[in-house]
């Protein structure tokens, strides 16, 4: 059974700090990974991706991955209260589906 | 064009009675899958379509669910003789591939009572 496994939270943290939100997976062939941005009552949404070990930042979200580990993470700078959501990280298996973990839940406070 | 399409948002049901959700993906994107998600939760994958052929179905998913494309276009997600188990988000998302990421749909909330 592949899993994906997240810290169920709540991480809080202040405005204007950095959250880092951390992820681990136990398919080694796992070749791609997303993170989506989730709010209360809503569908998620997609932030995030990356491929390749090391880090891809856009804009305020940076993701970092290490293959070796089987980890991957998002860290977000300068956080606002907005940005107070469930974070899932999902890796797509190696046929059509894609687990999720049950998520992180962060509260930036203000 | 508006994005993953989902209706009704809302559908509250007696045990035992059938429903029926709509998608209407993305047009570009011949990948449809479906998900449920229920509380504290992620999503958790039911099926998956690429054009009108379903080509993935979770064993978890009971003969009382089932689901169609036709044509390749909209999907259809049918639940059977619904129990309280049932009640969750079903989420539908569409996509360019595997590894391109889910645009999700805003969800049909399901209560059975």
């Amino acid at each position: 059974q592949k899993e994906v496994e997240q810290n169920s939270g709540p991480l809080s943290v202040p405005e204007g700090a950095i959250a880092s939100l951390n992820c681990t997976y136990s398919d080694r062939g796992s070749q791609s990974f997303f993170w989506y941005r989730q709010y209360s009552g809503k569908s998620p949404e997609l932030i995030m991706f990356i491929y390749s070990n090391g880090d891809k930042e856009d804009g305020r979200f940076t993701a970092q991955l290490n293959k070796a580990s089987q980890y991957v993470s998002l860290l977000i700078r300068d956080s606002q209260p907005s940005d107070s959501a469930t974070y899932l990280c999902a890796v797509p298996t190696g046929g059509f589906k894609t687990i999720f973990g049950a998520g992180t839940r962060l509260f930036v406070k203000a | 064009d508006t994005g993953v399409s989902q209706d009704p948002r809302h559908k509250i049901t007696k045990r035992g009675q059938n429903v029926t959700f709509r998608c209407d993906p993305i047009s570009e994107h011949n990948r449809l899958y479906w998900y449920r998600q229920t509380l504290g939760q992620g999503p958790e994958f039911l099926t998956y379509f690429q054009n009108e052929a379903q080509l993935e179905k979770s064993r978890l998913l009971s003969d009382r669910f089932s689901a169609e494309r036709p044509k390749g276009s909209f999907s259809t997600l049918e639940i059977q003789r619904t129990e309280q188990g049932d009640s969750a988000m079903y989420l539908c998302a569409s996509s360019l591939g595997t590894d391109r990421g889910y645009t999700f749909g805003s969800g049909t909330r399901l209560t059975v009572v």
